[in-house]
């Protein structure tokens, strides 16, 4: 299995909604990143996380908050997101924190902050 | 920081042919390099991966290449088809994963 996979596919909501993104792999990979994409832009890497630990954290506002409940599991906590916060929202894996390791991604989640 | 920048912007090319995208980066000491192809409003789908010991690697129709000393890398594409139709991407990872701006392929039956 060479999936990472996320739901939902796609997320609309209001600016005082808190939602939450998921993303999961079952590859064994102890290193998921969130990365965040607008449209015509390339991805911009949010947050880092290795052996279930947050170890980068690009400046990103506190509205979006990590979280890694085990090894396989990240997800992304939304609450109180601004219009220009609306992006494809990609995760993605390697079997160790970066260096020289392939990043696999998954399709994304759409979002729309109304 | 490290710098990715990728030309041209956009393509467009009769079936058949055969193309080259290029991908530049500032920072000579990266762990790899990593080739993205992503289809509009999709994920991204891995390509290739390219060491920094290593020169270059195939799959396919697909070869890309990676000079670490000029800071450049290309993705050639034999034989193009439509399917290929897609944003092309190049990645450099040093202390992080650094993106170019993509270059938008469109092949023409």
């Amino acid at each position: 299995d060479t999936e990472v996979t996320q739901t939902p596919k796609h997320l609309v909501m209001g600016m005082t909604n808190k939602k939450s993104l998921k993303c999961e792999q079952h590859m064994g990979h102890r290193a998921m990143y969130w990365y965040k994409q607008k449209a015509k832009k390339p991805p911009e890497l949010m947050f880092v996380y290795s052996y279930e630990k947050l170890s980068i954290n690009e400046s990103v506002p506190s509205r979006f908050s990590p979280e890694c409940p085990n090894s396989s599991l990240l997800n992304l906590h939304l609450h109180a997101l601004q219009p220009e916060d609306s992006a494809l929202y990609l995760c993605a894996s390697s079997p160790r924190d970066l260096g020289a390791y392939e990043q696999y991604f998954g399709p994304g989640t759409r979002l729309t902050v109304t | 920081k490290q710098e990715v920048t990728q030309i041209p912007a956009a393509l467009s090319v009769p079936e058949g042919e055969n193309l080259v995208l290029n991908c530049s980066f500032t920072d000579s000491a990266i762990y790899n390099l990593q080739w993205f192809r992503q289809d509009p409003g999709k994920g991204l789908t891995s390509l290739l991966l390219i060491q920094s010991s290593q020169r270059e690697q195939t799959s396919g129709r697909l070869n890309a290449s990676l000079d670490k000393s000029s800071g450049r890398s290309t993705l050639y594409i034999a034989a193009s088809q439509p399917g290929d139709s897609a944003t092309y991407l190049c990645a450099g990872t040093l202390n992080d994963m650094r993106f170019g701006a993509g270059t938008r392929l469109t092949v023409k039956p």
